[in-house]
Formats: C-alpha cells, sequence, structure tokens
C-alpha cells in the first residue's frame, strides 16, 4: 500500500531533549515536505527537499533540522525542543515530473502530536 | 507574501444540501491549487488538483473551480452526506511572491458538519 509513515504517533518529552521525528515513504517520491499544524495559525511549511542531499527552508524552519541521506526518509531533528514547539507534525510527499512537482498531489503522513513540556 | 483565506470557517448543513466553500489567495501567480480533507486526528487527504491553466476539476460529487485571475477557488460538494463532515483545506503553490519556490501555503480550513 502506498503511503507515508510518520513515527512516533505521539511524544511527550521535555524541553532541550533531543528528539528525532521519522518519515518515510514507499513511492519513490523525489519531494517531502515537514509542516506544522497550530489552532488558529493553520498548516505551516518548515522544510522540504526536493531530492536527496537538497533540502530547504519553509516559513518556520527554526528549531528544527532535516537530512535526506536516503529518497524515502526525510526525519526532523529538534536539536534542543522548546514548549513553543508544541503542534501537530506532519510529513508530506509527491513525485518530480520532468521539472516540475507543481502538478502533483501531496500524500499526508497521519501526523505526530509533540508536547514539550 | 502569499496568504489564503478560506470562508466560512465552520458550516453546518442538513444532509442532502449541495454546498460551497469558499478559498482565496491573494498572489495569483500560482503553479496549482489543492483541495484537502482532514478528519480528526487524521492526516490529510488529497481531493482535487486543478493546475494552473485549468478552470475546474471534478472527481464524483465534488467540483473544484479556479479563477486565477481574481484569487479565488471553490469546491464544490452535491448532495452532501453525514460522511462528508470534516475539514476542508485549499493550499496554493507557488507564487511570484514566493520567487516561484515549491512552498505549500494552506487556508486554515473551513469545518463541515453535515447533519443527519
Amino acid at each position: 500500500e502506498a503511503q507515508v509513515t510518520q513515527n512516533p504517533r505521539y511524544l511527550i518529552t521535555v524541553t532541550g531533549k533531543k528528539l528525532t521525528v521519522t518519515c518515510s515513504q514507499n513511492m519513490n517520491h523525489e519531494y517531502m515536505s515537514w509542516y506544522r499544524q497550530d489552532p488558529g495559525l493553520g498548516l505551516r511549511q518548515i522544510y522540504y527537499s526536493m531530492n536527496v542531499e537538497v533540502t530547504d527552508k519553509g516559513d518556520v524552519p527554526e528549531g528544527y533540522k532535516v537530512s535526506r541521506k536516503e529518497k524515502r526518509n526525510f526525519p526532523l531533528i529538534l536539536e534542543s525542543p522548546s514548549p513553543n514547539q508544541t503542534s501537530l507534525y506532519f510529513c508530506a510527499s509527491s513525485p518530480l515530473r520532468g521539472l516540475s512537482s507543481y502538478n502533483s498531489p501531496l500524500h499526508f503522513g497521519n501526523g505526530t502530536r509533540l508536547t514539550v513540556t | 507574501k502569499q496568504e489564503v483565506t478560506q470562508i466560512p470557517a465552520a458550516l453546518s448543513v442538513p444532509e442532502g444540501e449541495n454546498l460551497v466553500l469558499n478559498c482565496s489567495f491573494t498572489d495569483s501567480a500560482i503553479y496549482n491549487l489543492q483541495w484537502f480533507r482532514q478528519d480528526p486526528g487524521k492526516g490529510l487527504t488529497s481531493l482535487l488538483l486543478i493546475q494552473s491553466s485549468q478552470r475546474e476539476q471534478t472527481s464524483g460529487r465534488l467540483n473544484a473551480s479556479l479563477d486565477k485571475s481574481s484569487g479565488r477557488s471553490t469546491l464544490y460538494i452535491a448532495a452532501s452526506q453525514p460522511g462528508d463532515s470534516a475539514t476542508y483545506l485549499c493550499a496554493v503553490r507557488g507564487g511570484l511572491t514566493q520567487g516561484g519556490s515549491e512552498k505549500l501555503v494552506f487556508g486554515k480550513g473551513t469545518k463541515l458538519t453535515v447533519n443527519p
């Protein structure tokens, strides 16, 4: 089954303790992206990647890191989490067709609910 | 900076009614617009994607239109059912104010409740 898998689904941690949220897709998609969803603010893009070893900042990259060493995986790393990073996080992927991914729908994972105390 | 607005924020209708959800965006130079459905505690499911060169897309009881020049899109749901209850989000990709990048900007969604 084609899917985007995030782990864990729920995570409670303390300020400053490094954590990684994993994202894996089995559709051989080039494009992957991370979003956070907050009440009243909607979904905001954190980072995205066009292909292996190619990453770029979204609208809210501060406090986050990503890596794309393999095509299928795009982990989100919080080196020193803070309470303002408490949120619902989504990973998404889509194919790149030719020179453009612009006309390819995004596939989303089921989300990771992170609480930082 | 691209901004996407969805009105209304919430909508409650009786079963069987036809309804329209609205989405507007400030930078009309987009590459595509996508409508998603989000169920509580779940991820987003893509419903329809409209390319910048298209005017509308249809899937079953859903029809999405795009008017780039006015910065508007609508999602029409025919003969609504209780199972359509969810939050519907629109998102636009690209745009001059984003340097034609891969950024996807979302609206805050319309929470739809279809009452039996």
